[in-house]
């Protein structure tokens, strides 16, 4: 079945460090792909999404990228700040609204 | 636009009782659907409803169950509550107009302890 996998955590990084959580997927046919954040006692947040291969999303300041070749959609961060420490999770969906999500990447950014 | 809201926030009930979760949907919004997330098993697909119909059904056992109402109001419910059902559970919505994935906007969800 579909499934994804993330980096465990925690990441832990000074403010202003650059930042990589990695997420590869494995899916039949061609997923959509997302990046949800869920800050502590909170719901979560659509970071960003993409749709099709090659594609970039990006939201107050993070990106990732659609790799069908590597079957990837890694997050990234030029320089991380301190309200940024939450949980991330990656997400893919090949239709009616089923989210598959990955395990989560707590990050601790410290000052 | 006001958000998913969840009713209640937080729950203590006790095994062997059963339990209903209410979720109101972004205006507009007519897909539904409800995750259950737990420290060991993340985060899981429960089921998703669209204009009053369940469209999709993730592997959990018939004692879990839901519905929606014509103004895509949703409830689920969970009948004999076991230890294992302590959870917070997570409703999210989307503006789901044909059936492809479109992002879904969560609620703050609801924390359920069984005792």
């Amino acid at each position: 079945g579909d499934s994804v996998t993330q980096m465990e955590g925690p990441v832990t990084l000074s403010e202003e460090a650059f930042l990589t959580i990695n997420c590869t997927y494995t899916a039949t046919g061609y997923p959509s792909l997302f990046w949800y954040v869920q800050y502590p006692g909170e719901g979560l947040q659509l970071l960003l999404k993409a749709t099709k291969a090659d594609d970039k999303g990006s939201n107050k300041g993070f990106e990732a990228t659609y790799r069908k070749e590597t079957t990837s959609f890694h997050l990234e961060k030029g320089s991380v700040q301190v309200s940024d420490s939450a949980v991330y999770f990656c997400a893919l969906s090949t239709g009616f609204q089923k989210l598959v999500f990955g395990t989560g990447t707590r990050l601790l950014v410290s000052p | 636009k006001a958000g998913v809201t969840q009713t209640p926030r937080y729950l203590i009930k006790t095994r062997g009782q059963q339990v209903t979760l209410s979720c109101s949907p972004i205006s507009g919004h007519r897909s539904v659907s409800w995750y259950q997330q737990t420290p060991g098993q993340g985060l899981q697909f429960l089921f998703e409803y669209f204009s009053e119909t369940q469209r999709n059904k993730g592997n959990f056992p018939g004692r879990f169950s839901g519905r929606q109402f014509s103004n895509s109001r949703s409830e689920m419910n969970v009948s004999t509550l076991e230890l294992g059902d302590s959870a917070l559970y997570l409703c999210a919505s989307s503006h789901d107009t044909g059936g492809v994935s479109y992002e879904q906007y969560f609620g703050p969800g609801t924390r359920l302890t069984v005792t």
